[in-house]
């Protein structure tokens, strides 16, 4: 069975500081996605990333795929109480159907003012 | 993700009743996919349909449950004599026909049942 782990699962920062995310597996994806989850609401779709080792910068959010295409890590910079939600990696997987996202559990992001 | 419209946003049900979730694709969009997500276990696939066809239904119990997404109209997840844990939010996703690896899918904001 394919598992995406991600840590932290909570964290808590004050505005303006750095933090990253991970989200690990043994198993390798063919691509891997990133949500954020606001309480309530769906999953809105921020980046997918394809490439072992590419990197994709969305404003203030930086994106990393690793080598393997087993990992990836999300940095914020200077995070803004905006950021403030659950953050979700989804993987595709390379056998059978493409399609079928598997999830992590997520990190669940506070940013206090 | 306001493109893809599910309905209700909330559902109360009795145990035994049947309850019917809605969900329109975003235009142009030719797949949908269910998920079912509870607070302690994440996303977890249900099923993944094209218009008139079930193409992979491995995710969804094999009882009580089962879904469709017809020529004309929304894509509907039946859950017939619904017990206290069934009760969760429902995901519907959307993507369009591509045979590349990239399954970017659009979300709606979820129904959310509850089984009383």
């Amino acid at each position: 069975t394919q598992l995406l782990e991600q840590s932290p699962q909570f964290l808590s920062i004050q505005e303006g500081e750095n933090l990253t995310v991970y989200c690990n597996s043994s198993s390798v994806f063919s691509s891997l996605q990133w949500y954020r989850q606001e309480p309530g609401e769906g999953p809105v779709l921020l980046v997918t990333v394809v490439t072992g080792g590419e990197v994709k910068k969305l404003k203030r959010l930086t994106f990393q795929f690793g080598d393997a295409r087993k990992d990836s890590s999300l940095h914020i910079t200077a995070a803004q109480p905006g950021d403030t939600g659950l953050y979700l990696c989804a993987g595709s997987p390379l056998a059978g159907n493409n399609r079928k996202l598997i999830w992590g559990l997520g990190t669940s992001l506070a940013v206090n003012p | 993700n306001a493109g893809v419209m599910q309905n209700p946003r909330h559902l109360v049900r009795r145990r035994g009743q049947e309850a019917r979730l809605r969900c329109s694709p975003m235009k142009g969009h030719s797949h949908v996919y269910w998920y079912r997500q509870l607070p302690e276990e994440g996303l977890k696939f249900m099923v993944y349909l094209q218009k008139e066809n079930i193409i992979d239904e491995s995710g969804m119990p094999k009882e009580r449950f089962s879904a469709e997404f017809p020529k004309e109209g929304p894509s509907i997840l039946r859950i017939q004599q619904v017990v206290r844990g069934d009760s969760a939010a429902y995901f519907c996703a959307s993507s369009p026909l591509s045979e590349g690896v990239n399954t970017e899918a659009f979300f709606g904001q979820g129904t959310r049942l509850t089984v009383v």
